[in-house]
């Protein structure tokens, strides 16, 4: 069946450095891939997607990595900065359908000074 | 402000009684998912609705209920609540059809049972 899952639960980084979240998908026929951040307290937000004929996407200090091959997703945060502590979800899509989107379990990034 | 209006923001009620989760969608968007996270747990999809017709099912109790009404707006019915349905009840929505697939979410719903 479908499933997204994280390697790591949690990730603590020091301020400035960069970090690596990972992301693993069982899914072959997912098309869209998409990471959230959530705050606490807060709903998700979005943060950048990825579509599957695409291997990297880049945005503000974020950049997604997709290798279909061995079905996995990784979200990098340069120079990370303690207001990106939160949890990270990857979510897929399966390809058809309506848009349904299948959340992973969450990774947590803590940020030290 | 995201756009997608969830009330209320916390709710406080006892075992074996009934409520009704609010959500508006962002002005456009005609798709509404619901999903349910309970305590440090990821997020799980309890159900789709698209102008107004239920498209998608996840694992939804029998208690629960959902619907989306003509001017887009969905109620999630949780009925004979248990201590277990304790969680974040968190509503999203999207233009289905378009480039942008992404969800955006409400602040969600603080569902205690006591």
């Amino acid at each position: 069946g479908e499933s997204v899952g994280l390697h790591l639960p949690t990730l603590s980084v020091q301020e400035g450095d960069n970090s690596i979240i990972n992301c693993a998908y069982s899914n072959s026929a997912s098309d869209y891939f998409i990471w959230y951040k959530q705050e606490s307290g807060k709903g998700p937000q979005f943060i950048i997607d990825i579509r599957s004929n695409m291997d990297k996407r880049q945005g503000q200090r974020v950049t997604v990595l997709l290798n279909k091959t061995v079905k996995h997703l990784s979200l990098q945060i340069a120079a990370t900065q303690p207001g990106d502590s939160a949890v990270y979800f990857c979510a897929e899509k399966e390809s058809g359908g309506y848009n349904k989107l299948i959340f992973g379990a969450g990774t947590r990034l803590a940020v030290h000074p | 402000d995201s756009g997608v209006t969830q009330t209320p923001k916390h709710l406080i009620t006892a075992t074996g009684q009934r409520v009704t989760l609010r959500c508006s969608p962002r002005s456009g968007d005609l798709s509404v998912y619901w999903y349910q996270q309970s305590l440090d747990q990821g997020l799980q999809f309890l159900i789709q609705y698209y102008n107004g017709e239920e498209r998608a099912k996840g694992n939804i109790l029998e208690r629960f209920s959902a619907q989306q009404f003509p001017d887009l707006h969905s109620e999630l019915n949780l009925s004979s609540l248990e201590l277990g349905d304790s969680a974040l009840y968190f509503c999203a929505s999207s233009v289905v059809g378009s480039q942008d697939y992404g969800y955006t979410f409400g602040s969600g719903t603080r569902l205690t049972v006591v």
